[in-house]
């Protein structure tokens, strides 16, 4: 049972432009909701988080929103650049428990 | 230092061996994790550390032996492995454990082979 989806394997964007990787989740026990940017051979970092009281929260260039209603939450980049290039998981957290989805591979096109 | 440290990088071993990961930070965070990543899969909770006391085993194997000797030190003890547990070992810390959420810091993993 997949409770984190991010049905986008993959996304190209032009530099400059605005990314947005989409995410859906089941489980509605989530209090908060995390995205993390991967590089190849190095861990998960830290980029936004969400709690599920809000519907937005933005930090710079990034902004989460999300639709409990829906069960949806997007991530959003402007203006994109190339270093944003990596894989991109949308994290539901419950009790701490961090379930991962499977991840949005991101391409910044200059 | 804002980091996490795996050690060692890459890892092969035998069926019959014994080995150990091991997870280093010198945040001050008190809660530390392991995270499981199967190729092309995304990261599954293994285990989490609160305070250097055992809080969640997501009913991993006894093969795989978690171990906290002091805040700022996590080892996972690894022995009779099996091939399909080769994968990417994954650490993180967090400030606090059910305190609300400040993220998580993650080190680069150990690449895990068993042959």
């Amino acid at each position: 049972d997949q409770q984190v989806k991010q049905n986008s394997p993959s996304l190209s964007v032009q530099e400059g432009r605005i990314s947005i990787l989409n995410c859906d989740y089941t489980n509605s026990m989530f209090d908060y909701f995390l995205w993390y940017k991967k590089y190849p051979a190095e861990g998960p970092t830290f980029l936004i988080s969400i709690s599920s009281i809000k519907d937005k929260n933005e930090d710079g260039r990034f902004t989460v929103f999300l639709n409990k209603s829906a069960k949806h939450l997007s991530l959003h980049i402007v203006p994109s650049q190339p270093g944003d290039s990596a894989v991109y998981f949308c994290v539901g957290d419950v009790n701490e428990k961090l379930t991962f989805g499977t991840g949005t591979r991101l391409t910044i096109i200059p | 230092d804002t980091e996490v440290t795996q050690t060692p990088k890459h890892l092969v071993m035998g069926m019959t061996n014994k080995k150990s990961l091991k997870c280093e930070q010198h945040m001050g965070h008190r809660a530390m994790y392991w995270y499981k990543q199967k190729a092309k899969k995304p990261p599954e909770l293994m285990f989490v550390y609160s305070y250097e006391k055992l809080s969640i085993n997501e009913s991993v194997p006894s093969r795989f032996s978690p171990e906290c000797p002091n805040s700022s030190l996590l080892n996972l003890h690894l022995h009779a492995l099996q091939p399909e547990d080769s994968a990417l070992y994954l650490c993180a810390s967090s400030q606090a454990y059910l305190q609300g959420n400040y993220g998580y810091t993650f080190g680069s993993g150990t690449r895990l082979t068993v042959v």
